[in-house]
């Protein structure tokens, strides 16, 4: 079973508006971690933002915001204001306990394209 | 940034071939891995390390293997490179374990294998 689910595979948004990129995640471990990372046509992966699983608040980073609703199991990333270099792939990852160390298992991301 | 750098960055090489990729960084973060990233996939971990000479599995390890010698460099090969291991493969490294809150990424190294 997937862990990690982006159902938009591509979606589109007027440059200065905000858009919400899905992502629901399944975890029985009671701590654990969600990451959004931004991949533009260069290839690189940028890290955009992290909440944690205890976190009381929703994370914040300048015009990224995570929408966590935990018994709901999404973490929804929301972007405000877009801009034309905010087109880019973007992945919900979450951070799972291995025997020795962490792994972060990837959604198959979202492409975004922001017109102008 | 963090300073991680891959080698080589583009590499086309035949079926049958042994191929070796290398991650270096310069951060000493105790924890290395490699993805690999395809179409429809998203990243998918192969292996990682948790110290020198400390390796272990990930979800798609079948074909590779890893060495770690030293902290700063984290190598990937491929013994017999398969069509299927073309790919985008993506060195992350991190510092600490549970209460990490990010994985920096490596530029990538695009492999083709023909």
């Amino acid at each position: 079973a997937q862990k990690i689910t982006q159902t938009q595979p591509g979606m589109f948004v007027q440059e200065k508006e905000a858009v919400t990129l899905d992502c629901t995640y399944d975890t029985s471990d009671p701590s654990y971690g969600l990451f959004w990372y931004k991949q533009p046509s260069s290839g690189e992966m940028i890290f955009l933002i992290y909440q944690g699983s205890y976190d009381q608040q929703n994370a914040t980073e300048g015009r990224y915001s995570l929408n966590f609703q935990k018994a709901r199991k999404s973490a929804n990333l929301v972007i405000s204001a877009s801009q034309l270099g905010d087109s880019a792939m973007y992945f919900c990852a979450m951070r799972e306990r291995m025997d020795s160390s962490y792994k972060l298992i990837f959604g198959s991301g979202t492409r975004l394209l922001v017109r102008p | 940034d963090a300073g991680i750098t891959q080698s080589p960055r583009h590499k086309v090489t035949e079926t049958g071939t042994p191929v070796t990729l290398r991650c270096h960084q310069t951060e000493n973060h105790r924890y290395m891995y490699w993805y690999r990233q395809d179409p429809g996939h998203g990243l998918r971990l192969i292996h990682y390390s948790y110290g020198v000479k400390d390796t272990d599995k990930g979800e798609v390890s079948d074909g590779y293997s890893v060495s770690r010698s030293k902290t700063e460099d984290f190598l990937l090969t491929l013994e017999s490179a398969t069509s299927s291991q073309t790919s985008v493969y993506f060195c992350a490294i991190s510092e600490a374990g549970e209460d990490y809150n990010e994985q920096f990424f490596g530029p990538g190294t695009r492999l083709t294998v023909l």
